[in-house]
Parts: C-alpha cells; structure tokens; sequence
C-alpha cells in the first residue's frame, strides 16, 4: 500500500546549527507534502506545505524542496533556537485524497 | 472561534467499557477526521466524513464507529474497549474544497484501557 517514510527518528543539532528531515513516499500520483510540528502535549500544527508544481518554498527559517522524480521531500531548518525544538510529521495526499503520514522526527535543540 | 474542540481531555475504562468521543469545530469545514497517535507510528486515520452525511473507513477502522451528526459534529465510539485502544485521539477538520487543505487539531484526548 502507499506509504510514507520519514528520517530521521531523532534528530539532535546544536542551536543555530541547521537541521534537515527527509520524507520519501511511495504514491507516484501524490501531489501535495504538508509538514505539521507537534510540540510536546500539544496538537499538530501545519508549519509549510508544497504542492507537487513547486520544486522548492520559503517561510523565513523553514523550507521545503520537492523532488518528484526521485519521490522525495525535505524540510529545512535554518538558525535553530530553542523553540524548534518538537516533533516533525511529514505527510503526502495519496491518490484517495487522504494524506498518509511519516512517523515523525523527534527535533533536539542543544543549547 | 475556538477552532476544533473535542472531549473528554482524559479517560481512563475498563476493557469492555464503552465510550463515545465528540468533536465539533466552527469553522465551517466540509471534512472532519478521527486519528489515533502511538509513539513511534505517526497519526493513523481511524474514519473520515468527506462531507456531511458521508463517513468512510480510514486506516485503522476496527473497533470503533462513527457519525457525523451534522456540519459541525463528528463522535467516534468504542463499543467494547480494548487495551489496544490506548492512545491519544485526535480529532481534525478541514475545508475540503481548498486544494491541500490544512487540517485543523482538536487538543486530543488521552485515552487509556485497564
């Protein structure tokens, strides 16, 4: 079935340092890549999406790149502080028009 | 606007026991969502209601049922829990129409069976 799947699990960078998840799904037919953070006992919360006639988008610090060939999709963190510290959730809107979603980052901040 | 609201915050049943979460969001949205979230496995879809009057299965449908009372309503219950039933609910909506459509959180609710 269609699936996604997410690296890394864990992810520890030094603050200010940048940080790079990678997303890989399986449904060529696949046309939009949201990405949601969760902080800790909170609810999701969309922070950048993509839809599959964009390569790359920008929002200050956070970009997503889009790499339809291969199938593959990243966030990128640039600066890191203490408040990007949380769990990322990629997703990709399959063929049902359901998203399917990665398993999550865990995002370490060091001070 | 208080966005998308679900209860309980917190439960705790015994196996068998039957409860019924609710949901409700102002905002106007065609499609609303039940998730389950295990550590380690990411949001599941457990039903979906693409529009009102509309329910479908999601990913992980056994064990639970659902209505979409009406626009703004969607409860999910657990006829006969089970402790693999244990985890966190979230409940989403979103405008359907919008292509992508950000989806929408519910604060989630804890669940827990003894």
């Amino acid at each position: 079935g269609e699936n996604v799947e997410q690296h890394p699990s864990t992810l520890s960078v030094q603050e200010g340092d940048s940080a790079v998840i990678k997303c890989t799904y399986s449904d060529s037919a696949s046309n939009y890549f949201p990405w949601y953070k969760q902080e800790l006992g909170k609810r999701p919360q969309l922070i950048i999406d993509i839809r599959s006639n964009v390569g790359e988008k920008k929002d200050q610090r956070i970009a997503v790149t889009l790499n339809k060939t291969a199938k593959h999709f990243s966030l990128h963190i640039t600066e890191t502080q203490p408040e990007d510290s949380a769990v990322y959730f990629c997703a990709a809107k399959g063929s049902n028009y359901q998203l399917i979603w990665g398993a999550g980052t865990k995002l370490i901040i060091k001070p | 606007n208080a966005g998308v609201t679900q209860t309980p915050k917190f439960q705790v049943l015994k196996t068998g026991q039957s409860m019924t979460l609710q949901c409700a969001q102002d905002m106007n949205h065609n499609s609303m969502y039940w998730y389950r979230q295990d550590p380690g496995m990411g949001l599941r879809l457990i039903y979906y209601s693409a529009s009102e009057g509309t329910t479908d299965k999601g990913e992980v449908p056994n064990g639970y049922n659902v209505s979409r009372l009406n626009k703004r309503e969607f409860s999910l219950r657990l006829e006969s829990a089970a402790p693999s039933q244990t985890s966190v609910y979230f409940c989403a909506s979103s405008d359907a129409l919008v292509v992508g459509g950000e989806l929408f959180f519910g604060e989630g609710s804890r669940l827990t069976v003894l």
